[in-house]
């Protein structure tokens, strides 16, 4: 079993709508959790980190159920410039610095 | 220069070259990684360096070696690649705490690698 898995996607979706996506993870000792986001041809770049109590900014609302072992991210009124690439990241166990990444989600906004 | 910087950006090199990429990091961090990113497949994770120490190799084929002179600098040196080699590579960073806890990494542009 792969340590983080995503469904590729794409979401195409139109400019204003809603768009939620998950993201699980195979190691329940996994404590911290991230949602990355990647522009093609681009690096990685952090959209937000994802608390237990679930958490919002602006748009973008990730949410942590430790149960199922999944994430989630939610975006909102979604934008052209939302289309990218999101990366579901993980770290391996307690303390442990070192990230599993998912293969990513692909959205495309459509105007 | 802010953040994390890499070079070169694109390197297209034969299977019998020799060649290295450069990363340096500005933003005080004391870890340093290495990833590789092929097409449609997650990062793969080739090398950590944490207090300019090696600690993670991940079974990476010895024809990658990377180098740590110092907290800031993070190179990788190639040598006699394949072309299952061509890929995105990836240099972040990122602080460890005393506690063991982390921040988040921090990503440099990659370099394109190409091998013919």
């Amino acid at each position: 079993r792969k340590e983080v898995e995503q469904d590729p996607g794409p979401f195409n979706v139109p400019e204003g709508a809603t768009v939620a996506f998950n993201c699980t993870y195979s190691n329940s000792a996994s404590q911290s959790f991230f949602w990355y986001r990647q522009d093609c041809r681009k690096e990685p770049k952090l959209l937000m980190s994802v608390y237990s109590s679930g958490n919002e900014d602006g748009r973008f609302t990730a949410q942590l159920n430790r149960a199922s072992q999944y994430i989630s991210l939610l975006i909102r009124d979604s934008k052209l410039s939302d289309s990218a690439t999101y990366l579901c990241v993980v770290n391996r166990q307690v303390n442990d610095y070192k990230l599993s990444f998912g293969a990513g989600t692909t959205v495309t906004v459509r105007a | 220069e802010t953040g994390v910087t890499q070079t070169p950006r694109h390197l297209v090199m034969g299977m019998t070259n020799k060649k290295s990429l450069k990363c340096e990091q500005h933003l005080g961090h004391n870890a340093m990684y290495w990833y590789k990113q092929s097409a449609k497949k997650p990062l793969e994770l080739m090398f950590v360096y944490s207090l300019e120490e090696r600690v993670e190799n991940n079974s990476v084929p010895s024809r990658f070696s990377p180098e740590c002179p110092n907290s800031s600098h993070l190179f990788l040196h190639l040598h006699t690649l394949q072309p299952e080699d061509s890929a995105l590579y990836l240099c972040a960073s990122s602080q460890v705490l005393t506690s063991g806890k982390y921040n988040e990494q921090f990503f440099g542009p990659g370099t394109r690698l190409t091998v013919l």
